[in-house]
């Protein structure tokens, strides 16, 4: 799977949008970029993914540049419940089957009131 | 929301001793995963299981690991002799076939303490 670096850690005041980076240079074509969040200890929550287009859910936005080496985890009105680690990881995708993810470090956000 | 249910949440075993974490899937999903978090690091990959049977497993899981879906709503981990390196949040997931492009659903973990 595609390496992806991210910053270790990010501020965001409350109500404005976070912006998270994500570079996944080595990208490859059929590799889709997953975004998962992990608040406190819980379990990684699912966010959004994309592969080479713009997505937009009641959770985010995912932009990805055109040549699909980074991406930008986008939360538009950011709350104090958004803080957590967020992780970029890109996997292949085959079709329908089981599929394991790699996780890295990701960022910390921290929103601030 | 369905969720994947995780129990005990908390459980301390001693060095040696056999400890059993158990999992509910959400009913409709027919993947399901176990993965480990070691305190101040990466959420890591354990195991795959699809038919009853593993589909694919990491380097962590050893002889020592073991699971199994004993009825058709538990999935178990099974730790045979545990060590204190043991000691992380194991997190159980399910995904369902016809939605795995959209992730997978992570139960809210087991912390396991070795003493």
């Amino acid at each position: 799977d595609a390496k992806t670096t991210q910053p270790p850690s990010m501020d965001c005041a409350e109500g404005r949008a976070a912006n998270l980076p994500c570079n996944h240079s080595t990208i490859s074509g059929n590799e889709y970029v997953y975004w998962y969040r992990q608040i406190h200890s819980q379990g990684p929550q699912y966010i959004i993914h994309g592969l080479k287009n713009n997505e937009t859910n009641e959770m985010a936005s995912l932009i990805i540049t055109e040549d699909r080496k980074s991406s930008t985890l986008i939360l538009p009105h950011a709350t104090l419940r958004d803080t957590a680690v967020y992780y970029c990881i890109v996997r292949p995708y085959s079709g329908a089957g089981s599929y394991q993810l790699t996780f890295g470090k990701g960022t910390k956000l921290s929103v601030i009131p | 929301e369905p969720e994947v249910t995780q129990t005990p949440s908390h459980q301390v075993t001693q060095m040696g001793q056999e400890v059993i974490l158990r999992c509910v899937p959400i009913s409709n999903h027919l993947y399901f995963y176990w993965y480990r978090q070691i305190l101040g690091q990466k959420v890591e990959f354990l195991v795959s299981f699809y038919n009853n049977e593993i589909s694919e497993k990491s380097e962590i899981f050893d002889d020592q690991f073991s699971v199994e879906r004993p009825d058709g709503s538990n999935f178990t981990l099974k730790i045979r002799s545990t060590k204190l390196e043991d000691s992380a949040m194991y997190f159980c997931a399910s995904s369902d076939p016809g939605q795995s492009m959209y992730g997978y659903t992570f139960g809210s973990g087991t912390r396991l303490t070795v003493v």
